[in-house]
């Protein structure tokens, strides 16, 4: 019953290093998210794709990039990572138009922190 | 700006009522939604609402009011498995969600 699936769960990088979050979703959704989730904040957008080789920027794009080369996977690249980028990073999927009730089906998250 | 509130943390007892508030302050409104997350897991679809009313789905029930900004979750007849963490979000003009912080519901024997 596995939809969306985050390859990590728990990473620990150090400052500098280059990080490949990989996020796969079985459900031939056209949309992609990557978010990150803070204590005390909601869910921040950091890229979502509409469509394969598409990609938009969210609200907090400083600091990562994404890749999706096909329908099926969305990465998210933290190019230089810092401590700032210890967070919480969820994946999601939805079928459809963005202007309708699409659902979100979330990857369980993978725990990164940055030393 | 744009904003979601929700109650930080909430406690109710097992098989009671308990209502979660949501208000917001967004640019445009096409629907707004409920999503449950458990502690260390992904969050999930619980509600969405885009027209004004309540819309029940068994144990849970959403309500909308857009010209007051204002939803609420109720969950009725609380088992321990309710406790967990609600998130609200609403779909802007942009149709991006904006997502509230969460309520943390604690539920009690």
């Amino acid at each position: 019953d596995v939809k969306v699936t985050q390859s990590s769960r728990y990473l620990v990088k150090r400052t500098g290093e280059k990080v490949f979050l990989e996020c796969v979703q079985d459900m031939d959704h056209e949309n992609m998210f990557w978010y990150r989730q803070d204590p005390g904040l909601g869910l921040r957008l950091i890229y979502f794709s509409y469509d394969v080789k598409m990609k938009e920027k969210g609200d907090i794009p400083e600091g990562y990039s994404v890749s999706r080369e096909k329908k099926e996977r969305f990465s998210l690249i933290l190019e230089s990572a810092s401590t700032n980028q210890t967070s919480m990073y969820l994946c999601a999927s939805s079928l459809g138009q963005l202007s309708g009730a699409n659902v979100l089906t979330f990857g369980a998250g993978s725990r990164l922190t940055v030393l | 700006g744009q904003n979601i509130d929700q109650p930080t943390e909430m406690t109710a007892t097992e098989g009671a009522i308990v209502q979660i508030n949501c208000t917001y302050q967004t640019s445009g409104f096409n629907g707004l939604f409920w999503y449950q997350q458990h502690a260390g897991e992904a969050p999930t679809f619980l509600s969405y609402n885009v027209l004004d009313g309540l819309e029940e789905k068994g144990r849970f029930s959403s309500f909308l009011s857009r010209s007051k900004g204002y939803s609420y979750l109720l969950l009725k007849e609380l088992q321990m498995k309710d406790s967990a963490s609600y998130l609200c979000a609403v779909k802007d003009s942009n149709y991006q969600l904006i997502w509230g912080a969460g309520t943390k519901l604690i539920i009690k024997p």
